[in-house]
């Protein structure tokens, strides 16, 4: 049973525009969500997080949005670059020292000049 | 820093053969992770160490093994191969403190037939 769903694989958008990128889980013990982008060929990179005490976090052209009544959260970039075009992964752990995160299974995203 | 490092980058076992997955890093990381990413699918954690001499089971360690005999590496060890463990093999390291926030390898792509 997927306890982090992404249920977009893939998401095409016009470069300067809003690329939103969405994830629910079902697990309430998770506690701190974070977003890795991953080019082909490469390992995932960390790009932002989330902890359960916050609805919000930004950082430069990246904010993520969290909604723990709704066990959802969001990727919002804006504005849109091509080089941004890579698969977007979602993860959660349940906080704390217990850094064993599970993975969604990822959106691919497509940023056209 | 290299950061993480892994080897080989590729690799084509037959069934029934074993082989050790090499990760090194250098940043002085307590914590380390193996993952393994089928296609389509998000990472899903196999083992994970938080310091030398220390292993414990992720989500998927049937048919693998690990040690770590110091801070820096953390071998995955595959005794028979299966086709099943066709996948890409993704190493992992943190700081004890940030967790969450993880350092990947390029990762290993091995394919069983």
């Amino acid at each position: 049973d997927q306890q982090v769903k992404q249920n977009s694989p893939s998401l095409s958008v016009q470069e300067g525009r809003i690329s939103i990128l969405n994830c629910d889980y079902t697990n309430s013990m998770f506690d701190y969500f974070l977003w890795y982008k991953k080019y082909p060929a490469e390992g995932p990179t960390f790009l932002i997080s989330i902890s359960s005490i916050k609805d919000k976090n930004e950082d430069g052209r990246f904010t993520v949005f969290l909604n723990k009544s709704a066990k959802h959260l969001s990727l919002h970039i804006v504005p849109s670059q091509p080089g941004d075009s890579a698969v977007y992964f979602c993860a959660a752990s349940p906080g704390g020292s217990n850094y064993k995160l599970t993975f969604g299974k990822g959106t691919l995203l497509t940023v056209n000049p | 820093n290299a950061g993480v490092t892994q080897t080989p980058k590729f690799r084509i076992l037959k069934i029934g053969q074993s082989m050790t997955l090499q990760c090194t890093q250098d940043m002085n990381h307590n914590y380390m992770y193996w993952y393994r990413q089928d296609p389509g699918m998000g990472l899903k954690l196999i083992y994970y160490s938080v310091g030398a001499g220390i292993t414990d089971k992720g989500e998927v360690p049937n048919g693998y093994n690990v040690s770590r005999s110091t801070t820096e590496d953390f071998p995955l060890r595959l005794e028979l191969a299966a086709p099943s463990q066709t996948s890409v093999y993704f190493c992992a390291s943190s700081y004890q403190n940030t967790g969450n926030e993880q350092y990947f390898g390029p990762g290993t792509r091995l394919t069983v037939t």
